[in-house]
């Protein structure tokens, strides 16, 4: 079964510091990757998704994704981190005949000093 | 205008109670699923419908019972209440799977609260 593990469950950056949170995801094939952003109180709102083709994804808000398979990894960036970023990021995996179920790990609280 | 929207956005009741989510999405998606999210924020899928026939059902006890009227629709239903039962409860809907895999639009959250 597919898995993904989220190793920092709290981060805190600087405004203005660069940012990168970790996603490593367990499964034979190729898997469909995405990034979901939760704010306090909301629903999930999707930030990058990887299907295919160019293993850097752009997204919104200023984040990027690089997929490496050799790694098993889905690190999501950031080059300048606002105060607005503080929030829960998710990673979650898909995969082929799935039923577009996703898995999720267990989410990376970001905080954002002044 | 909302795409994916659930009432009520909270709901305190008590152990024993029966309660209904309701959820809608005006996005013209064929898939909609329920997933929960405990509180230490783990999220994972309860059921799956497309085009109102379910197609995931994970290890979710039979006390609660998703409803499909239609393919904007799909409420959950929960019997008997326990005190495990609290947590947010996220419907989100996908596009026609064109692709094998899409991304799920996901609701606000529906904060279920057992007393």
């Amino acid at each position: 079964a597919q898995s993904v593990t989220q190793p920092d469950i709290h981060i805190t950056v600087s405004e203005g510091a660069s940012l990168e949170l970790r996603c490593n995801y367990s499964y034979g094939a190729t898997p469909y990757l995405f990034w979901y952003v939760q704010s306090p109180g909301q629903g999930l709102q999707l930030l990058l998704k990887y299907f295919s083709g160019d293993t850097l994804v752009q997204g919104i808000k200023g984040f990027e994704a690089e997929f490496k398979r050799s790694q098993s990894s889905f690190n999501l960036r950031k080059p300048s981190v606002h105060w607005s970023d503080a929030a829960e990021y998710f990673c979650a995996v898909g995969y082929t005949g799935g039923g577009n179920k996703l898995t999720f790990g267990t989410g990376t609280q970001l905080k954002v000093e002044l | 205008d909302t795409a994916v929207s659930q009432t009520p956005k909270y709901l305190v009741t008590q152990m024993g109670n029966d309660k209904s989510i309701k959820c809608e999405q005006n996005l013209g998606h064929d898939t909609m699923y329920w997933y929960k999210q405990d509180s230490k924020k783990f999220l994972k899928i309860m059921f799956s419908y497309n085009n109102k026939e379910l197609i995931i059902n994970e290890t979710v006890p039979n006390r609660f019972s998703p409803k499909s009227p239609d393919k904007a629709h799909l409420n959950l239903h929960i019997n008997s209440l326990e005190l495990g039962d609290s947590a947010v409860y996220f419907c989100a809907s996908s596009p026609p799977s064109q692709y094998l895999n899409t991304e799920a639009f996901f609701g606000q959250g529906t904060r279920l609260t057992v007393v």
